[in-house]
């Protein structure tokens, strides 16, 4: 089935900085989701993407999806200490996910 | 927001012995079911899609006598790892998704299997 690759696969910051991660797929995707997974927890559903070009906003983070709907991206701005976790991705039907993208970040 | 309930949160056994893991829909019923297996700092690897009234759809390399899943209800699937070894110790979660709502997965708490 299809799998969608992410990277990077780790990301240390400082607290304040921004994070980005990003989600590709070599097929076009009817949606993608976003999860959240805190260190020794289970996912947690952020959001779904659905249109070519969509933009979301939830608070700080930004969620896009990409014009040929193969690509998505979730950007943090200015990262607090609660943004630590893994973020996957996972693309249209499949219920495989992305490899992950883990943030650490430093008071 | 929908719930999905999974148990025992952790368990420890002796190798050979046979572990069975619930995963309840709380609040809808949930056709489809998953399991997943996660090894730490690692993603998420699918085992099986459990579908209540049929068999089981494994992914490849997951051994299906080894894990068996019933899905006998519409808010119910058990994984059963049977004659556990210590290279089965990990993280087991389980996940359904809500019907209208698409692909949005919700997820149970988890299940940490330690097999000494």
């Amino acid at each position: 089935g299809q799998q969608v690759m992410q990277i990077p696969q780790y990301q240390h910051v400082q607290e304040g900085e921004d994070f980005t991660t990003y989600c590709n797929s070599s097929t076009t995707l009817s949606n993608i989701q976003w999860y959240k997974q805190r260190p020794g927890g289970h996912p947690v559903f952020l959001i779904q993407l659905v249109k070519s070009g969509e933009v979301k906003k939830q608070k700080r983070l930004t969620f896009q999806f990409g014009e040929a709907k193969k690509n998505s991206s979730l950007h943090i701005t200015a990262t607090q200490t609660t943004d630590v976790g893994t973020y996957f991705c996972a693309g249209g039907n499949d219920m495989r996910f992305g490899a992950g993208t883990r943030l650490t970040v430093k008071p | 927001g929908a719930v999905v309930s999974q148990h025992p949160s952790r368990v420890i056994c002796k190798s050979g012995t046979s572990v069975k893991i619930e995963c309840r829909s709380l609040d809808f019923q949930a056709t489809t079911m998953f399991w997943y297996r996660q090894f730490p700092k690692k993603s998420l690897m699918l085992m099986a899609t459990s579908n209540e009234g049929s068999k089981a759809t494994y992914e490849q390399g997951v051994e299906k006598d080894k894990f068996l899943i019933n899905h006998a209800s519409l808010t119910l699937s058990t994984l059963t790892v049977t004659s556990a070894h210590p290279e089965d110790s990990s993280f087991y979660i389980c996940s359904a998704r809500r019907p209208g709502a698409k692909n949005i997965q919700y997820f149970g708490a988890g299940t940490r299997l330690s097999v000494l």
